[in-house]
């Protein structure tokens, strides 16, 4: 149990456009939502908790209207990068939480943006 | 300083032997913590998590807790090659808060 999904697993994408990321619950409801953000050989780098049908919350230093979340269900959540440049370059993971304080990661979404 | 502190390794043990990994903590809130194992160019994996002070055994992982020197560590024993991941300890009061991983490579 506890299968979180994203797709794409991988993207290229040209300087200038947007690219959306999706992460999915499989197999239960997650209240709770996070996005991370891993530079290689580096730990991961929280960007932004999202409760379903709220705003997400961002940490410090992430631009919101850069990086946009949305948790549209319990089982869905979407991460949006808008007018992506080279340096958000990066590998992009989601994790989810059915309300307790088990994080189920997924797979993992590397973004080449040339 | 950082909330948590990982032993950064990397380490490189052969095949068989017994593997310990150390993660410090300073916030006193913390009050689960879990231990991920993560491939190359994949997500974490939940390995073990535990919410008290004492040792959690599951086949060959054992997590150790220690509040009171605010100190956990992940041992592996008979370490096999599929073992070898980088190993993010983690821990929550409110939301998670990671280590820097530590990169365990088992030589067959």
């Amino acid at each position: 149990g506890a299968v979180v999904s994203q797709h794409p697993s991988w993207v290229i994408c040209k300087s200038g456009t947007s690219v959306k990321i999706e992460c999915r619950s499989l197999d239960f409801q997650a209240t709770t939502m996070f996005w991370y953000r891993q530079f290689p050989k580096q730990s991961l780098m929280l960007m932004a908790t999202s409760n379903e049908g709220s705003k997400a919350t961002y940490e410090q230093g992430v631009e919101k209207d850069k990086f946009l979340i949305n948790h549209a269900s319990l089982t869905l959540s979407t991460l949006t990068v808008t007018s992506a440049h080279p340096e958000d370059s990066s590998f992009y993971i989601c994790s989810a939480s059915g309300g307790g304080y088990e994080q189920y990661f997924g797979p993992g979404t590397r973004l080449t943006v040339t | 300083q950082k909330e948590v502190e990982q032993d950064p390794g990397p380490l490189s043990v052969p095949e068989g032997a017994i593997v310990s990994l150390n993660c410090t903590y300073s916030n006193s809130a913390f009050q689960y913590f879990m231990w991920y194992r993560q491939y190359s160019r994949k997500g974490p994996e939940l390995l073990m998590y535990t919410y008290s002070s004492g040792n959690k055994e599951d086949g060959r992982f054992t997590a150790q807790v220690d509040k009171s020197s605010k100190y956990i560590s992940l041992f592996i024993r008979d370490s096999q090659p599929s073992d070898s991941a980088t190993y993010l300890c983690a821990m929550r009061g409110g939301k998670s808060t990671f280590g820097d991983g530590t990169t365990l490579t088992v030589k067959p």
